[in-house]
Formats: structure tokens, sequence, C-alpha cells
């Protein structure tokens, strides 16, 4: 049982470069979320999914965007990478309904120079 | 908008003591709230949740809900080294869909 798994671990990008951050999960769960977290701040929400073919958008969508063909998957695409996206991205997964408990992934460390 | 704030860190105490976090928020539409540990370089790892008013203990840790003041707090007792991380308190909206975080505490205790 792997849970969440993210790919890659580490990645540098240059300014108008794009990338997918790699997302699953083998818990089956519905919820996924993509987060992202700056150095001494908390936890944004980028997008998030109910389950697949279903996503919305968080406080920080603005230059990700987001598909879920599958329960297992769930990519982030990053378009034209601009110096504000350096950052660390987690991605979670949780059941629909109780007890409501939110696992992570290890992250991806992402620096857009 | 609805916020999770907690206390102002960073927060140190000497290994044995109890270490005390604290949270409170804004949504009295939020049901359920979940305490996370993370260590630095490490991603968020669920320690405790609590539905209900009072105490839940689960070993060292006791988390405790008062929703008429609208307040969440961690108790860790007998504090070790290997406690030292920032703690994220966490409210789940009342649509259930998702989780607001608060900044976190960066909690050292020193040996």
């Amino acid at each position: 049982n792997a849970g969440v798994t993210q790919t890659p671990k580490f990645r540098i990008l240059k300014i108008g470069q794009s990338m997918t951050l790699q997302c699953a999960q083998d818990m089956n769960h519905n919820y996924m979320y993509w987060y992202r977290q700056d150095p001494g701040m908390g936890l944004k929400l980028i997008y998030y999914s109910v389950g697949a073919g279903i996503t919305d958008k968080g406080e920080v969508p603005n230059g990700y965007n987001v598909s879920r063909s599958t329960t297992e998957d769930f990519p982030l695409r990053l378009e034209l990478a601009a110096p504000s996206q350096t950052s660390v991205y987690f991605c979670a997964s949780r059941t629909s309904g109780a007890p409501y408990e939110q696992y992570f992934g290890p992250g991806t460390r992402l620096t857009v120079t | 908008q609805k916020e999770v704030e907690q206390n102002s860190g960073p927060l140190s105490v000497p290994e044995g003591a109890i270490a005390s976090l604290n949270c409170t928020y804004s949504d009295r539409g939020s049901q359920s709230f979940f305490w996370y540990r993370q260590y630095s370089g490490k991603s968020p790892e669920l320690i405790m949740f609590i539905y209900s008013n009072g105490d839940k203990e689960d070993g060292r840790f006791t988390a405790q809900l008062n929703k008429a003041s609208q307040y969440v707090s961690l108790l860790i007792r007998d504090s070790q080294p290997s406690d030292s991380a920032t703690y994220l308190c966490a409210g789940l909206g009342g649509s259930n869909y998702k989780l607001t975080f608060g900044k976190g505490t960066l909690l050292t205790v020193n040996p």
C-alpha cells in the first residue's frame, strides 16, 4: 500500500516552460487535492476534485490546470512557469465520508528561474 | 473569509514538559478538526482528529475542542526532542469538501 505518491521529487524549470506534476493514490479515495506551501507560510489550496471528471478551483488556481480522468490519478499542469510558482507542491487524498482523514504525498519541490 | 488561526510561535519547551498548541476558527459550520505534524522538508502527517466537544486522548497527545468558543488545542505531554516540528491545525468546512489550514506553530523541544 503506497498511499499517495508524487513525481518528480525535485524539478528546476526555466521561465515560460511547462510541466506536469504527477499524483497517484491507491486507497480508492474520491477526494484529491493540490496544495502549495511557500516558506514560513501555510498550505494554500490550488485545485481539488471530488471524483473522476469533477474538479474545482481552490484559493490560488491561476497559472495551473488539473484533470481527473481516473480515481487514482490527479495531475497538476503548470503552463508558462513563472518565478512566483517556485514552491513545494503537495498532493493529498481522503475518503468522501467520515472520518475525513486526509493524507499527503511526499511533495514536489519546484524552482522556476 | 473562513479562517483558522494558530498561536504565534515559535514555541520552545524543555524536554519532559507539556507543550500546548492553540487554534481558533471562524467558520461555525466546521465540525471536524485535525492536527498535522510537519518536520522540516517533509509533508504534513496526520496525528489527531476530533469531532466532538471535549477531550480526545491518544498516547502523549490530547486534542481539545470547544465549539462554543470556536477553539481547538493540542497538548503534548512528556515532550521529546523528536516532537520538534511545525504543527498545523485544520478545520473541515461545513460542506465537508476541503480543509482550511492555519499557518502552523513551530515547536522546539530542548533536551
